[in-house]
């Protein structure tokens, strides 16, 4: 079974930039997560989909920060403009329906700001 | 207060030792703990949930206090393969649904030596 895709896995850019990432989750599954972890830090949820509708996005930064999850299935979050501080690895995870808890993760993309 | 605190460590402990982490958790209302671990630059898995009966899966024990709002987990007879970051993690149900949010800690940095 394939497991949670993500790309880019590295990406550099300048402060004040735009940046997307993507994620496409375990086949099947309809709830998708985006976490940040920050450096020496456990992942902190962003926003978590079940199937295209948000659940919670609390945590998520909204003046910079967007994510959407079109059909169900593919993800994309956007950060823009970035900042230094948002510099992290940006998790994918993805569970079955309601009632399983377990959580797969990507591979994550390291983002780096200068 | 954190949502949910672990000692960094690191830990350094040589094969064959005996290794314990611990975690406490600030929300009484929390429902579901579990360890995921987490290898260098590699996303965190799935290592084994937390029961109030205690559980145990080969060489690792998880324990759970729910009145000291307290998560443990032991490794005995540890392994090289071992070395990694162990997140404690916290699931927080929304209101008589299924759906959780995940609250990670910081994670705690072990490192078995020859």
């Amino acid at each position: 079974e394939a497991g949670v895709a993500q790309s880019p896995r590295y990406k550099i850019i300048e402060k004040r930039q735009s940046v997307a990432f993507w994620c496409n989750p375990i086949s099947g599954h309809a709830t998708l997560y985006w976490y940040q972890q920050i450096l020496g830090q456990g992942p902190k949820l962003l926003i978590q989909f079940q199937n295209n509708g948000v659940v919670d996005d609390s945590q998520l930064p909204k003046d910079r920060f967007s994510a959407e999850r079109l059909k169900g299935v593919d993800s994309t979050l956007k950060i823009q403009p970035a900042k230094l501080e948002d510099s992290a690895v940006y998790l994918c995870a993805s569970s079955p329906l309601t009632g399983f808890w377990e959580q797969y993760f990507g591979p994550g993309t390291r983002l780096t700001v200068t | 207060r954190k949502e949910v605190e672990q000692d960094p460590g690191p830990f350094n402990v040589p094969e064959g030792a005996t290794v314990a982490f611990n975690c406490t958790y600030s929300n009484s209302a929390s429902q579901s703990f579990f360890w995921y671990r987490q290898d260098c630059r590699k996303e965190p898995k799935l290592l084994m949930s937390v029961y109030s009966s205690g559980n145990e899966d080969g060489r690792f024990t998880a324990q759970l206090n729910r009145a000291s709002q307290y998560i443990s987990l032991l490794i005995r007879d540890s392994k090289l393969s071992d070395s990694a970051t162990y997140l404690c993690v916290v699931k927080l149900n929304a209101g008589g649904t299924s759906y959780g949010k995940l609250t990670f800690g910081q994670g705690t940095i072990l490192t078995v030596h020859p």
